[in-house]
């Protein structure tokens, strides 16, 4: 079967560095995709990998090695509206997004 | 409007009554597609549609139905409701141009359902 790991909470203190990581068996792979969720709200688009390597984008950057299956997103100067859960999906050969359960990011001051 | 809009925002149903879930998007996008999002679970596919006039089964599909008659459109409907569909229920759209770039999926607002 198709399976997205991620873990389900991390804790990180404002103005500190958080990685969160992603692990995925899909049947395929199309590129893979980071997006934010805060609490009651809709996912919001952060980034997109499909090549190995880093992707920076202001605080935020989003690493892949596709031969280990990972990936990982990198925030940086942690901010307290950064508090919500980060939700990693991989696009597999059907071209369907397989979505990971989320990773509760709660920031402390 | 700019987007992707849902309603209703949230909503009690009765176990056994017929409910639609509507989705619009201004963007032009071609593929549009429904979720549900339970807790402790990933976003789950039910339906989607890569462009007006045609759809498919997602991961989920059982005890619900779409239609795309327009590019704009995409509702959801939940034929007799049981309440095992109790969840936040997520539409989005993307380009729909495959092998094009990211092809990245929106989001609309939610609308949280419970069937008691």
């Amino acid at each position: 079967g198709q399976n997205i790991d991620q873990p389900t909470e991390m804790t990180a203190t404002e103005g500190a560095i958080v990685q969160i990581n992603c692990t995925y068996q899909t049947s395929g792979f199309n590129g893979l995709f980071w997006y934010q969720q805060h609490a009651g709200e809709a996912p919001t688009f952060l980034s997109y990998n499909v090549l190995d390597g880093l992707e920076e984008k202001g605080r935020f950057s989003s690493f892949l090695s596709r031969s280990k299956g990972y990936s990982y997103l990198l925030l940086k100067e942690l901010q307290m509206k950064d508090s919500a859960s980060y939700l990693c999906a991989v696009r597999d050969s059907n071209y369907q997004l397989i979505w990971g359960a989320g990773t509760k990011l709660i920031i402390k001051p | 409007i700019a987007g992707i809009t849902q309603a209703p925002t949230s909503q009690i149903l009765a176990a056994g009554r017929r409910m639609t879930l509507r989705c619009t998007q201004d963007m032009r996008h071609n593929a549009m597609y429904w979720y549900r999002q339970d807790l402790g679970l990933g976003l789950r596919l039910i339906h989607y549609s890569n462009t007006a006039g045609t759809t498919g089964k997602g991961e989920v599909p059982d005890g619900y139905s779409v239609s795309r008659a327009n590019t704009d459109d995409f509702p959801l409907t939940l034929a007799s409701a049981v309440p095992s569909q109790t969840s936040v229920y997520f539409c989005a759209s993307s380009d729909g141009t495959s092998g094009a770039g990211s092809d990245t999926q929106y989001f609309g607002p939610g609308t949280r359902l419970t069937v008691l």
